[in-house]
């Protein structure tokens, strides 16, 4: 039974860099989050995927950051030509369906901590 | 505007006592609450949840309280121990349609002390 992963766990990147960050849901989960926490902070909503449809990226702070979905299973977030701002934990989490049983329950993964120099 | 609110950064409580964590929101549209417990270098997981309909939702040692006309919630954990030290973390989301996202608060460090 394994739980959310996300790879890599820690990313060290200058200034400028483009990186990416893998999360692979719960299999099954049809709903998939991806949200951004700082330091002292609590997570902070990105992006929203049903399947392999982004339904909500209204939480993406700039047209750097772009996320997708393609086969509706493993998700990417990619952010391009990154700033020191973007230093962060990413979380990514999944769960099924609303409607099923009236009540959801997000699974996160452990998070990916990136760091920009 | 934060529309979670958490204004306890850190709790500190003695093993076998009551802890309460505290939570106030602004947003009258949310309906669903829950509460994340989180160790270090780990996410958030799932302890309990309150629908706006209920005003109380009990699961083992866990407690959670819905004053929906003060906006508050709470997290009673009775007794404590020492395992509960963690971060926890208010998050409330808007029920219907795909609209999912939860809106989280900045968290309490909880500490139960031997």
């Amino acid at each position: 039974g394994a739980g959310v992963s996300q790879s890599p766990r820690y990313k060290v990147a200058k200034r400028g860099q483009d990186v990416a960050l893998r999360c692979d849901p719960i299999s099954g989960h049809v709903s998939l989050f991806w949200y951004q926490q700082a330091l002292g902070q609590g997570p902070e909503f990105l992006t929203y995927f049903q399947n392999e449809a982004q339904l909500d990226k209204s939480g993406l702070p700039s047209d750097r950051f772009f996320a997708e979905r393609p086969e509706g299973s493993v998700s990417t977030l990619k952010i391009q030509r990154t700033q020191q701002e973007d230093s962060a934990v990413y979380l990514c989490a999944s769960s099924l369906q609303k409607g099923l049983a009236g009540f959801y329950e997000q699974y996160f993964g452990p998070g990916t901590r990136l760091t920009v120099t | 505007d934060q529309q979670v609110k958490q204004n306890s950064p850190s709790l500190s409580v003695q093993e076998g006592r009551i802890s309460i964590l505290n939570c106030d929101y602004t947003n009258s549209m949310f309906d669903y609450f829950l509460w994340y417990k989180k160790y270090p270098a780990e996410g958030p997981t799932f302890l309990i949840s309150i629908s706006s309909i209920k005003d109380k939702n009990e699961d083992g040692r866990f407690t959670v309280f819905l004053n929906k006309s003060a906006k508050h919630l709470s997290l009673h954990i009775v007794p404590s121990q020492p395992g509960d030290s963690a971060v926890y973390f208010c998050a409330a989301s808007v029920g219907g349609g795909s609209n999912y996202k939860l809106t989280f608060g900045k968290g309490t460090l909880l500490t139960v002390n031997p």
